[in-house]
C-alpha cells in the first residue's frame, strides 16, 4: 500500500519569504500523481499544485513551485512571497495512475505565516 | 460552473435521528466522493461514485449510506450516529483521472 509522510506538523514564515514543506511518500508503482492541497481555516480544500510522476520538469503555479525527486520519492512544496493568504493546512497526496480515483493524504502540515 | 456544493453547512442531530447530507456538482464529473474529516486530520475516504455506481466503501458501518441518483447528485444518509461521528464530512467531484474538486462541508454534530 502507498503511504505518504509529512514530517512538519506545523511550520512559520515571515511574509513576503520563502517556505518549503516536505512531503515523503512510498510506492512501488510507476505511474501515479502527486497533489498538494490547500486548507484555509474553516474554508474550503483547494489544489494547490499537481505533478505526474512522469514528467521529469517540476511543476510551478506561481509563487508555487514543487522539488520532485522521484528516486529519493520526495515532493516538497516552495511558496515564495508568503502571504497572509498562504496561511492554512497543506496535505500532500497521492494517486495512483491515470484513472486512479483514491487519493492518500499526508498528515498536513499547519502553516503559520507572520506579518 | 466550477463549484460543488454542500447542504447543510451545519447539522446537530441526536443518535436516533434520520438526516441527509447533499452534495451537487455541474461540471459533468463522473466520480464523486465522500470523505470524513476530523479537526487537524486528514481526510479519511468513506465511498467513491463512479458512473453513478458505488465503486469504493471503505469499510464504513451500515449507519453511514450513500446514495447517488444521478451523476450531479451525492447523498450521504445518516442513521442512529455516534457522537464520535461528528466531524466535516466533505464531498468531492473529478473527471476521470483528473483533479479532484472538494465541497465546503457539512460540519455534523452528534448528540
Amino acid at each position: 500500500a502507498q503511504t505518504v509522510t509529512q514530517s512538519q506538523p506545523e511550520m512559520s514564515v515571515q511574509e513576503a519569504e520563502t517556505v518549503t514543506l516536505s512531503c515523503t511518500y512510498d510506492t512501488s508503482e510507476s505511474d501515479y500523481y502527486l497533489f498538494w492541497y490547500k486548507q484555509p481555516p474553516s474554508r474550503q480544500m483547494i489544489l494547490v499544485i499537481r505533478q505526474e510522476a512522469y514528467k521529469q520538469q517540476n511543476a510551478t503555479e506561481n509563487r508555487f513551485s514543487v522539488n520532485f525527486q522521484k528516486a529519493a520519492k520526495s515532493f516538497s512544496l516552495k511558496i515564495s512571497d508568503s502571504q497572509l493568504g498562504d496561511a492554512a493546512m497543506y496535505f500532500c497526496a497521492y494517486r495512483s495512475g491515470e484513472y486512479g480515483n483514491k487519493l492518500v493524504f499526508g498528515a498536513g502540515t499547519i502553516l503559520r505565516v507572520k506579518s | 460552473d466550477t463549484e460543488v456544493t454542500q447542504t447543510p453547512k451545519h447539522l446537530v442531530m441526536g443518535m436516533t435521528n434520520k438526516k441527509s447530507l447533499k452534495c451537487e456538482q455541474h461540471m459533468g464529473h463522473r466520480a464523486m466522493y465522500w470523505y470524513k474529516q476530523k479537526a487537524k486530520k486528514p481526510p479519511e475516504l468513506m465511498f467513491v461514485y463512479s458512473y453513478e455506481k458505488l465503486s469504493i466503501n471503505e469499510s464504513v458501518p451500515s449507519r453511514f449510506s450513500p446514495e447517488c441518483p444521478n451523476s450531479s447528485l451525492l447523498n450521504l444518509h445518516l442513521h442512529a450516529l455516534q457522537p464520535e461521528d461528528s466531524a466535516l464530512y466533505l464531498c468531492a467531484s473529478s473527471q476521470r483521472g483528473d483533479e479532484q474538486f472538494f465541497g465546503p462541508g457539512t460540519r455534523l454534530t452528534v448528540l
